[in-house]
């Protein structure tokens, strides 16, 4: 079966360092891959997006990679503030489906 | 603005009694879902719609209906709401791409209790 998988441990690192979530997926072959962030009791919000055929993405200190004979996809923050501080969840556009699966989201501590 | 309204933003209510989570956006996309939000389960699709008057199930659909009679608006009705379906419950809606659809614009978010 589909999988998407996210390290479900909250992930605690010092202001100004770099954070790297981890989103690894199964049986599927992804058009495209999201990152968002969610705030507690708040919407997703979409943070970026990166295609088949791209191997990596920035926008501004974020930086998403996408390796698809790993199938895994990397999102790095750098210097990281108190402020990043959220859930950070993937989700994917799989070839031949019409949804947008996601997965349980990693939680980001960032400490001053 | 761009947005992606949900109403109500809480509701308590009682096992049986139907009830509908409305959701409008004023985008023009003609991608829109619903969601539900459960600890530990993450966000599960429920239905969604890829235009006015086409609706598809997704992973958890028992108990709940759909439709999509205007572009900007995609209803959630539970008929006979049960306390499992209690949670916190998400619309989202997106431009349809190539084959694809892009960026979801996500609601604020519905809270249901069903007692």
């Amino acid at each position: 079966s589909q999988k998407i998988e996210q390290n479900s441990e909250a992930l605690n690192i010092q202001e100004g360092k770099t954070a790297t979530l981890t989103c690894n997926y199964t049986n599927y072959s992804p058009a495209y891959l999201q990152w968002y962030r969610q705030d507690p009791g708040r919407g997703p919000v979409f943070l970026l997006l990166i295609r088949e055929n791209e191997k990596e993405k920035r926008k501004e200190r974020l930086k998403v990679t996408f390796d698809t004979t790993l199938k895994q996809s990397l999102f790095h923050i750098t210097a990281s503030q108190p402020a990043d501080s959220a859930t950070y969840l993937c989700a994917l556009w799989a070839q031949g489906y019409s949804t947008l699966t996601f997965g349980k989201g990693t939680m980001l501590l960032v400490s001053p | 603005e761009a947005q992606v309204t949900q109403n109500p933003r809480y509701l308590i209510t009682v096992t049986g009694k139907k009830l509908t989570v409305t959701c409008s956006q004023n985008m023009n996309h003609e991608y829109m879902s619903w969601y539900r939000q459960d600890p530990g389960l993450g966000l599960r699709q429920i239905y969604y719609s890829m235009n006015v008057e086409v609706t598809d199930k997704g992973d958890v659909p028992e108990g709940y209906k759909v439709s999509r009679k205007e572009k900007r608006n995609f209803p959630l009705i539970l008929e006979s709401p049960s306390p499992n379906q209690t949670s916190l419950y998400f619309c989202a809606s997106s431009r349809r791409g190539t084959g694809a659809a892009t960026e979801a614009f996500f609601g604020q978010g519905t809270r249901l209790t069903v007692v």
